[in-house]
């Protein structure tokens, strides 16, 4: 079975300051790695994936994730966040078509 | 890119009556479906599998009696609460898997919210 967690449920941080989301996966097979936003009152925007090849993956809005699998992970970064990276953010992981999303983790970027 | 269109984004209802959610693919064929329940401050929760022609598969807890789906055309599925009660005031969403080698790339809905008075 496949579990994701995110292990940080909130992180503040002040405008142009870089930023890293933490996510661990785990799973008995090959998997496909995501990360989604949700902005309020709004469906999941997805921001990058990890299907296949280079680890380092680049994503929409400046973010880019990097697969570990050694250590299971797949956290997001980006090197300046802005106000409107405010949102909450979802880290999946897809195996056998079935998605699992982990509890979330909420980005507030303050001025 | 995929779109999914996902209406009403808000509805609100009295209890005992039934209400219809749509999930519309607008640029490609959604052999499968997923609908999602939210509820706030938490992440989503699968309520069923949509597969076009044939029977959604539930989750386990899932009351399928009472959240029908149907995916009767490659482009759209359809959820309705029935006899919706306030406890099911929620945050709904879909999301559409296509084939090919972006089978494992979902494309969301922008939600429904669900207030029943």
């Amino acid at each position: 079975a496949q579990s994701v967690t995110q292990l940080d449920s909130q992180v503040p941080v002040f405008e142009e300051a870089p930023v890293e989301l933490r996510c661990n996966y785990s799973s008995s097979v090959s998997v496909y790695l995501f990360w989604y936003v949700q902005y309020p009152n709004q469906g999941l925007q997805l921001l990058l994936k990890y299907l296949s090849g280079s680890t380092l993956v680049k994503g929409i809005n400046g973010f880019e994730a990097e697969f570990n699998k050694s250590q299971t992970s797949f956290h997001l970064r980006k090197p300046s966040v802005h106000i409107s990276d405010t949102a909450e953010y979802f880290c999946a992981v897809s195996e056998g078509g079935k998605s699992t999303f982990g509890d979330g983790t909420t980005l507030t970027v303050k001025p | 890119g995929a779109v999914v269109s996902q209406h009403p984004s808000w509805v609100i209802c009295k209890s005992g009556t039934s209400v219809k959610i749509e999930c519309r693919s607008l640029d490609f064929q959604a052999t499968t479906m997923f609908w999602y329940r939210q509820f706030p401050k938490q992440s989503l929760m699968l309520m069923a599998t949509s597969n076009e022609g044939s029977k959604a598969t539930y989750e386990q807890g899932v009351e399928k009696d009472k959240f029908l789906i149907n995916h009767a055309s490659l482009t759209l599925s359809t959820l309705t609460v029935t006899s919706a009660h306030p406890e099911d005031s929620s945050f709904y969403i879909c999301s559409a898997r296509s084939g090919g080698y972006g089978a494992n790339v979902l494309t969301f809905g922008a939600g429904s919210r669900l207030t029943v008075l």
